[in-house]
């Protein structure tokens, strides 16, 4: 039973295309989390939702927007793709937001996009 | 601005070896810092966490230790074997965020 599951797993689009991940945490977290993995390996925050409130928007373009229903899913949709958003997407959950003791956070498998 | 860097870079050894992993980061000002493992086309699995007031933590085979005032961490892992072979990632807690280095691609040869 997956924890944090994202879809798709891979992605190929062109370069223009309006495309969406998906994000399902089933472990009762309060709080869920985007990261970007170029191609060096780095791991960035994008967003993060606490409770549903975006508590963390790094300097990400508009055209990524994240939206989060409810407390267990966190989508993250992307305008107007570019060459350069090819990365390597994950989703994260942790019971509480970050700097908060005893606070283990969990990642999806991590969703393959890239824009041709 | 806090920064993370991990060395080396990538890391083959022998089945059988003890082995360490270095992470070293520029403000010591950190709540936590944590150790994971990523195997390809998977995402990452938290390994250890060492909270700030904390010097070491111990799983298994796996000892991470933390010196905060010298902005450094070790992981070390014993009696290494090939299912070892993964990419570990050092990320530390601080205002509310993880910062992550660039991992060290560990290859464990049988």
């Amino acid at each position: 039973d997956t924890a944090v599951s994202q879809t798709p797993k891979y992605l190929v689009t062109q370069m223009g295309n309006d495309k969406s991940i998906k994000c399902e945490q089933n472990l009762g977290h309060d709080t869920m989390y985007w990261y970007k993995q170029d191609s060096k390996k780095f791991l960035k925050i994008m967003f993060s939702y606490n409770n549903k409130e975006l508590i963390i928007n790094e300097t990400v373009p508009n055209r990524f927007s994240p939206k989060s229903p409810d407390k267990a899913h966190l989508n993250l949709h992307i305008n107007s793709l570019e060459l350069g958003d090819s990365a390597v997407y994950f989703c994260a959950s942790s019971q509480v937001r970050q700097s908060s003791s005893g606070n283990t956070i969990y990642f999806g498998e991590g969703s393959w996009l890239t824009v041709v | 601005k806090q920064e993370v860097t991990q060395i080396p870079a990538a890391l083959s050894v022998p089945e059988g070896e003890n082995l360490v992993l270095n992470c070293s980061f520029t403000d010591s000002a950190i709540y936590n810092l944590q150790w994971f493992r990523q195997d390809p086309g998977k995402g990452l699995t938290s390994l250890l966490l060492i909270q700030s007031s904390q010097r070491e933590q111990t799983s298994g085979r796996l000892n991470a230790s933390l010196d905060k005032s010298s902005g450094r961490s070790t992981l070390y892992i014993a009696a290494s074997q090939p299912g070892d072979s993964a990419t570990y990632l050092c990320a530390v807690d601080s205002n509310y965020q993880l910062i992550w280095g660039a991992g060290t691609k560990l290859i464990i040869k049988p």
